[in-house]
């Protein structure tokens, strides 16, 4: 069974310019997840999608970031436009149950940012 | 809010050895789920343990376990007989309401 994929694994982009990170989660999962981290500071909590709609969108940082899972299979995160602080590790993550306290999160690789 | 500390930013063991990675947790809910993942160098996150806040017992899954200790609000990892393969960012994390809340990492390296 293929895990949670990311793509890419590393971008690099100038300030200014749009960056598109797709997630593909793990077939069948109902909840996705966008996680971050900014260098040198803990893992954030982005946002969270249950098939296709939007759960929670409290840890997205402004409206720069715009996150969509048409279908409610994969997910893009797109950041128009990047600034220097958006440089980070975006990690999606997937789960098939909404257990609100248990139940695993499968993690992709993350996709590396880097806005110059 | 939630909070979860992990005070050891980084930590040595020898090989074979076991090794408590520290995890203390804030929350004023009843009702939580504690995790560990494992980061190793090539990025990925991988799952490890995970404790829920009723169960009576501390979970263990093969060299990992967990002290619980709901009293003192920690959640400590226990690495038993440690490899060389275990050097990696360990996280561990707190989940409600369907999103995880994560400690700052301890780097744990394992000496030959």
């Amino acid at each position: 069974e293929a895990g949670v994929t990311q793509f890419p694994s590393h971008s690099v982009i100038e300030k200014g310019q749009t960056v598109t990170l797709r997630c593909d989660p793990i077939s069948g999962h109902d909840n996705l997840y966008w996680y971050r981290r900014v260098m040198g500071k803990e893992i954030k909590f982005l946002l969270h999608f249950v098939k296709e709609s939007k759960q929670d969108e409290s840890g997205m940082p402004n409206n720069r970031f715009l996150a969509e899972r048409t279908g409610g299979t994969y997910s893009t995160l797109k950041v128009q436009p990047a600034e220097l602080e958006d440089s980070g590790v975006y990690f999606c993550a997937s789960s098939g149950t909404y257990l609100p306290n248990t139940g695993e999160l499968f993690f992709g690789e993350g996709s590396r940012l880097t806005v110059l | 809010a939630q909070k979860i500390t992990q005070t050891q930013p980084g930590m040595f063991v020898q090989e074979k050895e076991a090794v408590t990675l520290d995890c203390t947790y804030d929350t004023s809910d009843p009702s939580y789920g504690l995790f560990w993942y494992k980061q190793p160098s090539s990025g990925e996150m991988i799952f490890l343990i995970y404790q829920g806040s009723y169960d009576q017992q501390n979970a263990t899954e093969g060299r990992y376990s967990l002290n619980f200790q709901k009293a003192r609000k920690s959640a400590n990892l226990v690495i038993s007989a440690s490899q060389l393969g275990d050097s990696a960012m360990y996280f561990c994390a707190m989940r409600r309401v369907g999103q995880l809340t994560f400690g700052s990492g301890t780097q744990l390296t394992v000496l030959p």
